[in-house]
């Protein structure tokens, strides 16, 4: 499989500070996705950025994309304790459906 | 998006007995839905690939035999682990996809913790 690396795989930071989170992966893709899970419970589509993108913004989110790196940056700005979760990347490859989850960040915001 | 329920919650059994997870897309008529299989702090890893009306396709590695998918309608996906042992102790997840299938964007059960002791 081509799981995706993610580094840090885990991050502590005060609320009101910036999260970085980056996410690597093997081969070429058609788009790349960000997902977020708190302790114990499923998966929240965050964003999606497609191939052809290199960057994208969603409310306090912005994702980039780089293929020529195979690897994408996820910030989180103006961080709340509620931001507490694990971060997922996940890519699509191919013409296939699949998602190949990456390694995850742990991300803990304190107040 | 999607709105997808997943019975049980959690779930502790004996050795040796089989467990039905239950995967429903409450909102959404679903003609694929994935399950996936997540250690305690570690990634999801796919299990399956669930298509209404016909066999689920599993990854490598992972037993057929053993983690049985019924795909029986497009809104009911199950997953049923038989002769569950310790070590298939996790966390099932399952998700949906959209009929957008230029993007892929899944939309994810709030998952299924199995005990076995």
């Amino acid at each position: 499989s081509q799981q995706g690396e993610e580094d840090p795989q885990a991050l502590s930071i005060q609320e009101g500070e910036n999260a970085t989170m980056n996410c690597s992966y093997k081969t070429s893709i058609n788009n790349l996705q960000w997902y977020r899970q708190n302790s114990g419970r499923g998966l929240v589509h965050l964003i999606l950025i497609r191939s052809n993108e290199r960057e994208k913004h969603s409310g306090r989110l912005r994702v980039t994309l780089d293929t020529s790196k195979k690897s994408s940056s996820l910030l989180i700005t103006a961080s709340r304790a509620a931001d507490t979760a694990s971060y997922f990347c996940a890519t699509v490859s191919g013409g296939g459906n699949k998602l190949t989850f990456g390694t995850g960040t742990q991300l803990k915001v304190e107040l | 998006g999607a709105v997808v329920s997943q019975h049980p919650s959690w779930v502790i059994c004996k050795s040796g007995t089989s467990v039905k997870i239950e995967c429903r897309s409450l909102d959404f008529q679903a003609t694929t839905m994935f399950w996936y299989r997540q250690f305690p702090k570690q990634s999801l890893m796919l299990m399956a690939t669930s298509n209404e009306g016909s066999k689920a396709t599993y990854e490598q590695g992972v037993e057929k035999d053993k983690f049985l998918i019924n795909h029986a309608s497009l809104t009911l996906s199950t997953l049923t682990v038989t002769s569950a042992h310790p070590e298939d102790s996790s966390f099932y997840i399952c998700s949906v996809q959209t009929r957008d299938l230029i993007y892929n964007e899944q939309f994810f059960g709030p998952g299924t913790r199995l005990t076995v002791l």
